[in-house]
């Protein structure tokens, strides 16, 4: 089983309705949470981040979280062209030796249609 | 205000050559890291360095060393490059030694490297 599992897709929405990425982790210990967005030939960016269960939004973005079901999503409202990228999920593990580490998934490519 | 800064950001290689990638940051951070990205296998790390005077080694580091140099700067060398080497290299950082309130990481540009 791998660490970060993701749907490749892609997942095609039509222009302002709600795209749905998902993501399952394995390690029960993980305490914090990321999606990044990633164009074609450019570096991944980081969306959004979160630790607790249930919602966050930050303007047309939600993530949600389901610790006890492993889960991560990221909602996008009113998608726009300009979101067609690749999203990647992301997941933090505390390293013995300090600083962190985070394991990603392979990404869901998202396609946004007029 | 530059970020992560990586160089080069393309190269070609013949098998058997060495090569080092660079990497700058300016943003104070503590951690830093190589990933390397390739079609239908996502970012696998390959070495980390959790605080300046560290290293430790991810996922994928067979054929490649790092060297923390300072806390800016995190570079990694292939001794003798593989086809099999050919990717996307990604630098990245973060703050990493505080309370879990945000780990995420500032990645560079990207090197694009192929190993003929």
């Amino acid at each position: 089983q791998k660490e970060v599992e993701q749907n490749s897709g892609p997942l095609s929405v039509p222009e302002g309705a709600i795209a749905s990425l998902n993501c399952t982790y394995s390690d029960r210990g993980s305490q914090s949470f990321f999606w990044y967005r990633q164009y074609s030939g450019k570096s991944p960016e980081l969306i959004m981040s979160i630790y607790s269960n249930g919602d966050k939004e930050d303007g047309r973005f939600t993530a949600q979280l389901n610790k006890a079901s492993q889960y991560v999503s990221l909602l996008i409202r009113d998608s726009q062209p300009s979101d067609s990228a690749t999203y990647l999920c992301a997941v933090n593990s505390i390293l013995a030796g300090g600083g962190n580490k985070l394991t990603f998934g392979t990404g869901t490519q998202l396609k946004v249609e007029l | 205000n530059a970020g992560v800064t990586q160089n080069p950001k393309f190269q070609v290689l013949k098998t058997g050559q060495s090569m080092t990638l660079q990497c700058a940051q300016d943003m104070n951070h503590n951690s830093m890291y190589w990933y390397r990205q390739d079609p239908g296998m996502g970012l696998r790390l390959i070495y980390y360095s959790a605080s300046e005077g560290t290293t430790d080694k991810g996922e994928v580091p067979n054929g490649y060393n790092v060297s923390r140099l300072n806390k800016r700067e995190f570079s990694l060398r292939l001794e003798s490059a593989a086809p099999s080497q050919t990717s996307v290299y990604f630098c990245a950082s973060s703050e990493g030694m505080r309370p879990p309130t945000d780990y995420g990481y500032t990645f560079g540009s990207g090197t694009r490297l192929t190993v003929v």
